[in-house]
């Protein structure tokens, strides 16, 4: 169904240590998301952009999360400085005829 | 803000019976996606649709944009289709952002 590549599928980090997740999208979707997905199914947008460029972003990322999508490279998204609260599931998708999800990488913060 | 209610929350279906999800949309919404969540916990993407109906095997969707509802109908249900399906849909004038609902665990029993 997808092929949006999402690594590392499990990712464990103590709290104030840096965690960084990799996405890989579909070949010729140029719009790449993340979302948090928490353990009560709850789905929240964090950021996204477009060639490069991010388009939108929520409070909370442009504090502690940064992200990029190089040319020629996977996109990613990395928490600067780890929080509890951070545990969750982050997918990311692309943008085709609606959107196409990766496996996602779990991220527990101890 | 945007926000999808989706119902039931979960339901339990006997193998060869059928029954509809709904989501209703208290914005004025472009488009909607359904997913199914495999046991893998990946997002299948089951339909997109920016109106109307779609229809794929024993499952179809239907949205209706001015009434602000979509509904997933699922016939003669097969174990396998157990799982949670989530709908998911773009407010109107974005194409970026992707609000869901939160979720119907569906089982189905021998």
């Amino acid at each position: 169904n997808s092929k949006v590549i999402q690594t590392p599928r499990y990712l464990v980090k103590g709290q104030g240590q840096k965690a960084k997740m990799r996405c890989i999208p579909e070949k010729g979707h140029p719009v790449v998301f993340w979302y948090q997905q928490n353990k009560n199914n709850e789905f929240k947008f964090l950021i996204n952009f477009q060639n490069q460029e991010v388009l939108q972003q929520i409070d909370m990322t442009e504090k502690r999360f940064s992200a990029e999508c190089p040319s020629n490279s996977p996109c990613s998204l990395e928490i600067q400085s780890s929080e509890a609260g951070d545990s969750a599931l982050y997918l990311c998708a692309s943008r085709g005829q609606g959107k196409y999800f990766g496996p996602g990488t779990r991220l527990t913060v101890l | 803000g945007d926000q999808v209610e989706q119902s039931p929350s979960a339901l339990s279906l006997h193998e060869g019976t059928g029954s509809a999800l709904r989501c209703n949309f208290t914005t004025t919404m472009r488009a909607v996606q359904w997913f199914r969540k495999n046991s893998r916990g990946s997002l299948i993407n089951l339909f997109y649709l920016a109106s109307g109906t779609k229809e794929n095997g024993r499952l179809k969707s239907a949205f209706d944009s001015k009434e602000r509802y979509s509904t997933l109908h699922i016939r003669d249900a097969q174990l396998e289709d157990s799982g949670t399906y989530f709908c998911a849909a773009e407010p109107s004038g974005s194409f970026n952002k992707l609000t869901f609902g939160a979720g119907t665990r569906l089982a189905v029993c021998p």
